[in-house]
């Protein structure tokens, strides 16, 4: 029973530099989100989805891509990085959006250098 | 002002207090409210879920919503040192507050 599953689980970037996080859920929620997480910032929103083929903007979307082309999966592009991406990434899924058990990832510690 | 607030801490407690952790949120139209806990390197878990106003209990676990305070509220009582994690309140639209982190000292 996998649940969320996120790759990789630590990575080191170069600034300018493009990477992928990975993410796949096997419950068949329609909806999944990233989130990063910061010290004294909890989890902020970064991009997500109500199923195969819709995204949308969170609340820190700048610098970050998304696609939905599957219900299982949920990849998140960082285009060029940045040293303020250096964070904590958590996918997570649910069944809808609102009023529901949200289940996460395990995390994914990203450094940009 | 962010539509939902949470006192960060840390919070240290001995082994056996009460611990009381608080949100408070601004969209008077949240209904469902929940904490979640995320141990140290790992994703958060849901542990309450309440809807609407009122009390829920789960064992030492008691959360509290009062909604024309915009004010929510998870006790934990005779406190463990396996509590100490951080304690992340989360409205229906999946905002959440910036944690609180607790350590509960044998």
């Amino acid at each position: 029973n996998a649940g969320v599953t996120q790759t990789p689980k630590f990575q080191v970037l170069k600034t300018g530099q493009s990477m992928t996080l990975q993410c796949a859920q096997d419950m068949n929620h329609e909806y999944m989100s990233w989130y990063r997480q910061d010290p004294g910032m909890g989890l902020r929103l970064i991009h997500y989805s109500v199923g195969a083929g819709i995204t949308d903007q969170g609340e820190v979307p700048n610098g970050y891509n998304v696609s939905r082309s599957t219900t299982e999966d949920f990849p998140l592009r960082l285009l060029s990085a940045a040293p303020s991406q250096t964070s904590v990434y958590f996918c997570a899924s649910s069944y809808a959006r609102s009023g529901n058990t949200i289940y996460f990832g395990e995390g994914s510690w990203l450094t940009v250098v | 002002q962010k539509e939902v607030e949470q006192d960060p801490g840390p919070l240290s407690v001995p082994e056996g207090a009460i611990v009381s952790l608080n949100c408070t949120y601004s969209n008077s139209a949240f209904q469902y409210f929940m904490w979640y806990r995320q141990y140290s390197r790992k994703g958060p878990e849901l542990l309450m879920y309440t809807y609407s106003s009122g009390n829920k209990e789960d064992g030492r676990f008691t959360a509290q919503v009062d909604k024309s305070s915009k004010y929510i509220s998870l006790f934990i009582r005779d406190s463990q040192p396996s509590d100490s994690a951080t304690y992340l309140c989360a409205m229906d639209d999946m905002r959440f507050g910036a944690g609180t982190r607790l350590t509960v000292k044998p």
